[in-house]
């Protein structure tokens, strides 16, 4: 079974600095099927980026996947207020999709 | 635009069945490619796939919770449904229905199902 794990649980940072997310699977993972989603209280999950580095449609480009394998990244070039919130990654292989823990990103 | 909406009974008591519907507007589910999904969250165990499922009825599920799920699809009112069986208080949770291109592009709003006697 795929594990999906994030680190690390909290990030706490300030407006204006970089955050940098990682993933990893317990089994190597198609960068085709690689996402990553932002939460905030009282949402559903938005898609924030497919295929390990695609941006969704409408998302800022201070959003960046990368990463390849087993070993994934998300990176926010510059935290804007609104970027404080629970990220999740997702991945999606023969046996379904799995979800990662999260990530939560708060202000400092 | 796409949108997404569940419906269903908030509470269900343990060991029956949960039903929920999505409805989905903008797009119709018939031309659609696509699959159509169900995912839950609890503060447990988080982000949960349940199973997903195309306009023609085509589904695949969450190998955890396969033998209790079935899906099923009515094109003629443009909604896809979950039924989840036997259900305890371990399947209370915020159940999202969200549309599938191998990530989830459009969510619902999310409705919350809580089991209990």
């Amino acid at each position: 079974e795929m594990v999906l794990t994030q680190t690390p649980g909290t990030l706490s940072l300030s407006p204006g600095d970089r955050a940098s997310l990682s993933c990893r699977a317990s089994m190597s993972v198609s960068s085709s099927f690689l996402a990553w989603y932002q939460q905030r209280p009282g949402q559903a999950p938005r898609l924030l980026i497919y295929g390990s580095s695609s941006r969704a449609t409408g998302i800022p480009d201070r959003f960046r996947g990368s990463g390849s394998g087993t070993d994934f990244t998300l990176t926010i070039s510059r935290l804007e207020p609104e970027d404080f919130a629970v990220y999740y990654c997702q991945q999606y292989s023969s046996s379904g999709f799995t979800f990662g823990p999260g990530t939560r990103v708060d202000i400092k | 635009q796409l949108q997404l909406q569940e419906s269903g009974p908030g509470l269900v008591k343990p060991s029956e069945t949960l039903s929920l519907t999505c409805t989905v507007s903008g797009v119709s589910i018939r031309s659609s490619t696509d699959y159509w999904g169900w995912i839950r969250q609890t503060p447990g165990k988080g982000l949960e796939w349940i199973g997903s499922i195309d306009y023609s009825g085509n589904s695949y599920y969450n190998p955890s919770l396969k033998s209790r799920v079935t899906m099923s699809v009515d094109t003629s009112k443009n909604q896809f449904s979950l039924k989840l069986k036997s259900v305890t208080a371990a399947d209370t949770a915020v159940y999202y229905c969200a549309r599938e291109v191998r990530s989830f592009d459009f969510w619902g709003q999310g409705i919350l199902a809580t089991v209990s006697s």
